[in-house]
């Protein structure tokens, strides 16, 4: 089982900031936080990935709690073309640890002109 | 520089038949996963190969097996196809470095429909 939790969707202007929240109550100390967006029936995109501080790239912002039991992704300026589901997903980096990611339903991103 | 690119993007098969899918990944990348996405889902994890062997592999029956080649690419063999097989299988490449993180990458991924 997913080890986040996401809601199930969100709406969000275009031109504006898209807040997506995740919970990951369960974290241990050496797994991160990803995040991956897949727009309608193509393969899943990466975003970006985070293990406690927060983390930046042209696509998005990842802001982890100082707690690590949560985090926000933030597209700072959303247009209509990052309408898609985002996943939030939890992971052990490369150790001998498991190779796969663990996909919930993720949060549904609707961007309105 | 090529993503992942996978073949053939779509693909219709009836009940018993056997299907292969194949998969080229990132260039630099040596390791493929294969995930399997039903409609309204997230993907599911099947396998994962590094070094032509099986490294992992998630709650997939024996009728699912794989290869990787050489030249890091890979195949995904499903038989005995059901009509539950029909799903979106993806592949995702990345590159098992003995130091941090592996970031996979993924494909297009192939549209199987099972009738």
């Amino acid at each position: 089982d997913a080890k986040t939790t996401q809601p199930t969707s969100m709406d969000c202007a275009e031109g504006r900031a898209a807040n997506l929240p995740c919970n990951h109550s369960t974290i241990s100390g050496n797994e991160y936080v990803y995040w991956y967006r897949q727009i309608h029936s193509q393969g899943p995109q990466y975003i970006i990935h985070g293990l406690k501080n927060n983390e930046t790239n042209e696509m998005a912002s990842l802001i982890i709690t100082e707690d690590r039991k949560s985090s926000t992704l933030i597209l700072p300026h959303a247009t209509l073309r990052d309408t898609a589901v985002y996943y939030c997903i939890v992971r052990v980096g490369y150790g001998g640890s498991q190779g796969n990611l663990i996909f919930g339903k993720g949060t549904k991103l609707s961007v309105k002109p | 520089d090529a993503g992942v690119t996978q073949s053939p993007t779509h693909l219709i098969k009836t009940r018993g038949q056997q299907v292969t899918l194949r998969c080229s990944p990132k260039s630099g990348h040596d390791t493929v996963s294969w995930y399997q996405q039903a409609l309204g889902q997230g993907p599911q994890f099947i396998f994962q190969y590094y070094e032509e062997e099986e490294r992992q592999r998630g709650n997939f029956p024996d009728r699912f097996s794989g290869h990787q080649f050489p030249n890091y690419s890979s195949e995904l063999n499903v038989n005995a196809l059901l009509l539950g097989d029909s799903a979106l299988y993806l592949c995702a490449s990345s590159l098992l470095g003995l130091a941090g993180l592996e970031t996979q990458y993924f494909g297009p991924g192939t549209r199987l429909l099972v009738l």
